[in-house]
């Protein structure tokens, strides 16, 4: 299974709500990923969790915070988000060693 | 830290036509380079990486070709069709022990294959 999945689909919140994007995968890799992607750019790297502990946090406003139960799980709960945070927030994995990133579908977010 | 430049930002060719893109990067200790293509509105996907040290791989159509001493790699697909339009990205990383990779990724190439 090579296949890295994501819920929702889609998410429509306003900027006071409190709401958790999903993220597993079962390949056994130890490294897990948080990117945003605005339209026409590339994915800007969020968050990094290896062994379930973040080693990664690229100065991430703490509206946004991850969270990895464990080595398959991956969360990001959002709060008081503004509107400009709407993007496509795509979760990944990979081994730790220099190798592929396996990206799932994202989550399409608007903040209203 | 690592900036990775990628070049053109779009490309139209006919179908059946070669296209080449470029990326640049700056750090000497990056070692990992894969190239992702995004359709529109789907997740970016892996259709090629080198390793440094190696200095080309081919998969089928599609190729890729690594210069270490002047900083850049190159995405070559030949016989272009169709559905080869999409967006794609390259990326550069290193080795980082156990924090996981910090992928830096160029700012993509739209590219568009014209029937």
């Amino acid at each position: 299974d090579t296949e890295v999945t994501q819920t929702p689909k889609h998410l429509v919140m306003g900027m006071t709500n409190k709401k958790s994007l999903k993220c597993e995968q079962h390949m056994g890799h130890r490294a897990m990923y948080w990117y945003k992607q605005k339209a026409k750019k590339p994915p800007e790297l969020m968050f990094v969790y290896s062994y379930e502990k973040l080693s990664i946090n690229e100065s991430v406003p703490s509206r946004f915070s991850p969270e990895c139960p464990n080595s398959s799980l991956l969360n990001l709960h959002l709060h008081a988000l503004q509107p400009e945070d709407s993007a496509l927030y795509l979760c990944a994995s990979s081994q730790l060693r220099p190798d592929t990133q396996y990206f799932g579908p994202g989550t399409r977010l608007t903040v209203l | 830290g690592e900036n990775v430049e990628q070049h053109p930002s779009t490309l139209s060719v006919q179908e059946g036509d070669s296209a080449v893109i470029k990326c640049t990067y700056s750090d000497s200790a990056s070692n990992y380079f894969p190239w992702y293509k995004q359709e529109l509105g789907k997740r970016p996907q892996l259709i090629i990486d080198i390793r440094s040290n190696v200095g080309e791989k081919k998969d089928q159509r599609i190729a890729v070709t690594l210069n270490k001493t002047a900083k850049h790699f190159s995405l070559h697909i030949t016989e272009t069709q169709p559905e080869d339009s999409a967006v794609y990205f390259c990326a550069a990383t290193k080795d980082s022990e156990n924090y996981g990779q910090n992928f830096v990724f160029g700012p993509g190439t739209r590219l568009s294959v014209l029937p």
